[in-house]
């Protein structure tokens, strides 16, 4: 089945480390997005990314890197910058057609120890 | 100013009742298209319906259609015949023609939380 594929499902950090989540997809999609979910809010763009080692900063891009290796690999770094790093973390693709919806993974739950 | 706005923070349905959730826009651009998406407590989030500024009909998929009113800038989910399982949050997002070249990216509200209660 395609999908999108996030992992791990729950990360711990520590004070100054950097945490990288994984985000892979199979469905031939070009875009891929980073969003962020605070609780009881709506989802923030931090990156995204049109075609393979090209990526642009969305809202919230400070504290975060990406890279864009492959079309199928989308790694989101939370960087010892991100002061509030706790949040759900969301990787999206799409075509880029403009009807086309984004096919969301399952998330990323990230939190400070 | 707020692109998407979603008033209803929490409704509640009673099960096989019809249900309709807000979300008001504001955008510019001429080209547009609303989406609607479903996240259940474990957190992914599931695309409903799609909406094009230019579309003349609303949108319907199964039990869920669009009302959609562009003078007015509203693009309100309606769910027919609420089960159980509809319980979830639900994200109105806009895509505006301006960022089409720009990965498209969505514009979220910020959700309203639908109980169904049986």
């Amino acid at each position: 089945d395609g999908g999108i594929t996030q992992s791990p499902k729950y990360l711990f950090r520590k004070e100054g480390q950097n945490v990288t989540l994984s985000c892979e997809q199979n469905l031939n999609h070009d875009a891929m997005y980073w969003y962020r979910q605070d609780p009881g809010q709506g989802l923030r763009l931090i990156y995204y990314s049109q075609i393979v080692n090209d990526f642009q900063k969305g809202d919230i891009a400070e504290g975060y890197s990406v890279s864009r290796e492959k079309k199928e690999s989308f790694p989101l770094t939370v960087t010892s910058a991100q002061k509030n790093p706790t949040a759900f973390y969301l990787c999206a693709s799409s075509l880029q057609v403009s009807n086309q919806p984004q096919h969301f993974g399952d998330g990323t739950r990230l939190s400070i120890l | 100013a707020q692109k998407i706005t979603q008033t209803q923070p929490g409704m509640f349905v009673q099960e096989k009742e019809a249900v309709t959730l807000d979300c008001t826009y504001d955008t510019s651009d001429q080209s547009y298209g609303l989406f609607w998406y479903k996240q259940p407590s474990s957190g992914e989030m599931i695309f409903l319906i799609y909406q094009g500024s230019y579309d003349e009909q609303n949108a319907t998929e199964g039990r869920y259609s669009l009302n959609f009113q562009k003078a007015r800038k509203s693009a309100n989910l309606v769910i027919s015949a609420s089960q159980l399982g509809d319980s979830a949050m639900y994200f109105c997002a806009m895509r505006e023609a301006r960022f089409y070249n720009q990965g498209g990216k969505l514009i979220f509200g910020q959700g309203t939380e639908l109980s169904v209660k049986p």
